[in-house]
């Protein structure tokens, strides 16, 4: 059974940063790329970030470039997004998730994150 | 990258039928045939509905349908059932490789 599980999320002071984790089992995970979704209270799905099979190959929303890293450890089957430079507007459930193309579907997900940045 | 367009809401009886459109550009809906929509129940990650703009993923309804005119997907949803009520969100590839979605429909049955 596949099973995705995010950790790490928060509170977290505007400028700080965070590194959410995302533990996957029962699948190949190193044959997938994975990404990350995030969600802020009572609004839409917001694409964050991709990072290919191999990890050689990372994608990121406008918004998340040069503050947000995708990062994978295929010895360790996890995922990874480091957070830096946080804002208040940042604060989401992030969930991850495994694509079955390059950039999607998403076909299973984790159960998601809180994050919140405030002081 | 701008959101996809959806309707915020929209609603049907048991059983009858129901469709969502989702507008982009030929940038993203119009130039690939990567279009996936998401079915989201109140505090529950979404689940994958339809991929690729028509194929449905093992275990999924026949109930639920994709297709695509132009720069617009649209979800359809036949035999509306009371489970069925939730949000929706149809998301595509982009030509910046990246992946950009709808802002969300809530389904309601009433």
């Amino acid at each position: 059974e596949v099973q995705l599980l995010e950790s790490g999320g928060g509170l977290v002071q505007p400028g700080g940063s965070l590194r959410l984790s995302c533990a996957a089992s029962g699948f190949t995970f190193s044959r997938f790329a994975m990404g990350w979704v995030r969600q802020a209270p009572g609004k839409g799905l917001e694409w964050v970030s991709v990072i290919s099979d191999s990890g050689r190959n990372t994608y990121y929303a406008d918004s998340m470039k040069g503050r947000f890293t995708i990062s994978r450890d295929n010895s360790k089957n996890t995922l990874y997004l480091q957070m830096n430079s946080l804002r208040a507007e940042d604060t989401a459930v992030y969930y991850c998730g495994r694509a079955q193309g390059r950039v999607d579907p998403f076909d299973y997900w984790g159960q998601g994150t809180l994050v919140t940045v405030s002081s | 990258q701008s959101a996809l367009t959806q309707p915020a809401s929209v609603s049907g009886s048991p059983g009858q039928s129901i469709t969502i459109s989702c507008t982009g550009t030929s940038s993203d809906v119009g130039g690939y045939n990567y279009v996936s929509w998401y079915q989201q129940h109140p505090g529950k990650a979404p689940k994958l509905m339809i991929y690729d703009v028509s194929n449905r993923p093992s275990g999924v309804s026949n109930r639920f349908s994709g297709s695509k005119s132009g720069n617009t997907a649209s979800l359809t949803i036949s035999g509306l059932q009371a489970d069925d009520e939730a949000d929706y969100y149809c998301s595509s590839y982009t030509s910046s490789t990246t992946l950009v979605f709808g802002g969300g429909t809530k389904l309601t049955v009433l």
